[in-house]
């Protein structure tokens, strides 16, 4: 069936490290966002990238959706990026099947 | 502020009880989206309204419905409440076709 995978699950680095958070899908994709759900809850969109490669500030995201994965890319962390990041695919059905998420933790 | 309203943020009622849900979507967006966000399942898609019309279904309860008025503002009711029912609820909008969807801020459902 169709399958969102997200890698690593949880990934705890001190402020100012680097990070990688990986998502595969299992079909082609007529769309993919990234959010970042903050400790309140809220879904934060990050990024909206079917195709390519985006930067925002200190995130950057690529899709290569030939080969049918993400990476959602984060540099110099700092404690308020913590929370949980989920990829989110859209199979051409306009519903969003997300990703099980990494749980990101950052210590001063 | 993604533009999309929802209401309550926060309910807690007893098994059994009937809640509603509001969700207004963002200004010029026809088609709105439920999911729920459980622990042990993860953010499921529920239900999409486009328009007025119900456009696609996805794993939502028997004991749950929804609607899209006029206004498109749209309702879910969660009826015969159990504890599993406790969740996150998000709606969205935006999404048709390729383009972004934008989540609301959710509403944090707790049955005791």
């Amino acid at each position: 069936g169709i399958q969102v995978e997200q890698s690593p699950p949880d990934l705890i680095l001190q402020e100012g490290a680097n990070s990688t958070l990986r998502c595969n899908f299992s079909d082609s994709v007529n769309n993919l966002q990234w959010f970042h759900q903050n400790p309140w809850g809220q879904l934060i969109n990050l990024f909206y990238i079917p195709s390519g490669t985006k930067q925002n500030g200190r995130l950057s995201a690529t899709t290569v959706a030939t080969e049918r994965y993400s990476l959602l890319y984060i540099s110099s962390s700092q404690t308020t990026d913590s929370g949980v990041y989920f990829c989110a695919v859209n199979f051409g059905n306009e519903k969003l099947t997300f990703g099980t998420g990494t749980r990101l933790t950052i210590i001063p | 502020d993604s533009g999309v309203t929802q209401t309550p943020k926060h309910l807690i009622t007893a098994t059994g009880q009937r809640v509603t849900l509001r969700c207004s979507p963002r200004s010029g967006d026809l088609s709105v989206y439920w999911y729920q966000q459980s622990l042990d399942q993860g953010l499921q898609f529920l239900i999409q309204y486009y328009n007025g019309e119900e456009r696609a279904k996805g794993n939502i309860l028997e004991r749950f419905s929804a609607q899209q008025f006029p206004d498109l503002h749209s309702e879910l009711n969660l009826s015969s409440l159990e504890l599993g029912d406790s969740a996150l609820y998000f709606c969205a909008s935006g999404g048709q076709g390729d383009t972004e969807a934008f989540f609301g801020q959710g509403t944090r459902l707790t049955v005791v």
